[in-house]
């Protein structure tokens, strides 16, 4: 059982609309990130917060915005998205200097941009 | 060129097989090294950490060798439930991952 939920799991919207991804880890973890699942394309890794620093941004445009307002909560609020947008958006959560180190990740977010 | 490339597959092989995974890496530069598990529909999970000297879990084991840029994981005794993608992940350190495209394993009885 996940330590690291995702709401909604499924999302339609239109290139018009407003939506907003929730992630919540229930692991006391302090880096959370967002990653986004094309078909037959490798996890792309969109941000990551440290301690709810936001220490990366690999080039997401400027429709996909995160917010994390506690260590524990993690957003993606999504505006004017395009079709090739549709993809599975991945939660992930991780505890900074584990040893192993893992990543856990939520169910996901299937959205499809109409 | 790919940072983490794997053969897609699909692996097709009978239960009880013995199957195996190759991965290589671009970055020379790479710290850590990761076989992570995805089933249909489903998140990624972390299978097995990859050590310098090859570890084993199981059924399953794993090995690096950083000469040649090059991860495996050899599965013995295939079960039907080992049906799913298997992801190669590298990391230059600290939290970033870098995942391969996978490669697709079907169990069949």
């Amino acid at each position: 059982e996940t330590g690291v939920t995702q709401t909604p799991r499924h999302l339609v919207m239109g290139m018009t609309n407003k939506k907003s991804l929730k992630c919540e880890q229930h692991l006391g973890h302090n880096a959370m990130y967002w990653y986004k699942q094309s078909a037959k394309k490798p996890l792309e890794l969109m941000f990551v917060y440290n301690f709810k620093e936001q220490t990366e941004n690999n080039s997401v445009p400027s429709r996909f915005s995160p917010e994390c307002p506690n260590s524990s909560h993690l957003f993606l609020h999504l505006h004017t998205l395009q079709p090739e947008d549709s993809a599975l958006y991945l939660c992930a959560s991780s505890q900074e200097q584990a040893d192993p180190y893992e990543q856990y990740f939520g169910p996901g977010t299937r959205l499809t941009v109409t | 060129r790919k940072e983490v490339e794997q053969d897609p597959g699909p692996f097709n092989v009978p239960e009880g097989a013995t199957v195996a995974f190759n991965c290589t890496y671009s970055n020379s530069a790479s710290q850590s090294f990761f076989w992570y598990r995805q089933d249909c529909r489903k998140e990624p999970k972390l299978l097995m950490s990859v050590y310098s000297s090859g570890n084993e879990d199981g059924r399953f084991t794993a090995q690096l060798n950083r000469a040649s840029q090059y991860i495996s994981l050899l599965i013995r005794d295939s079960k039907l439930s080992d049906s799913a993608t298997y992801l190669c992940v590298v990391s230059l350190g600290g939290y970033k991952l870098i995942f391969g495209s996978g490669t697709r394993l079907l169990v069949r009885p």
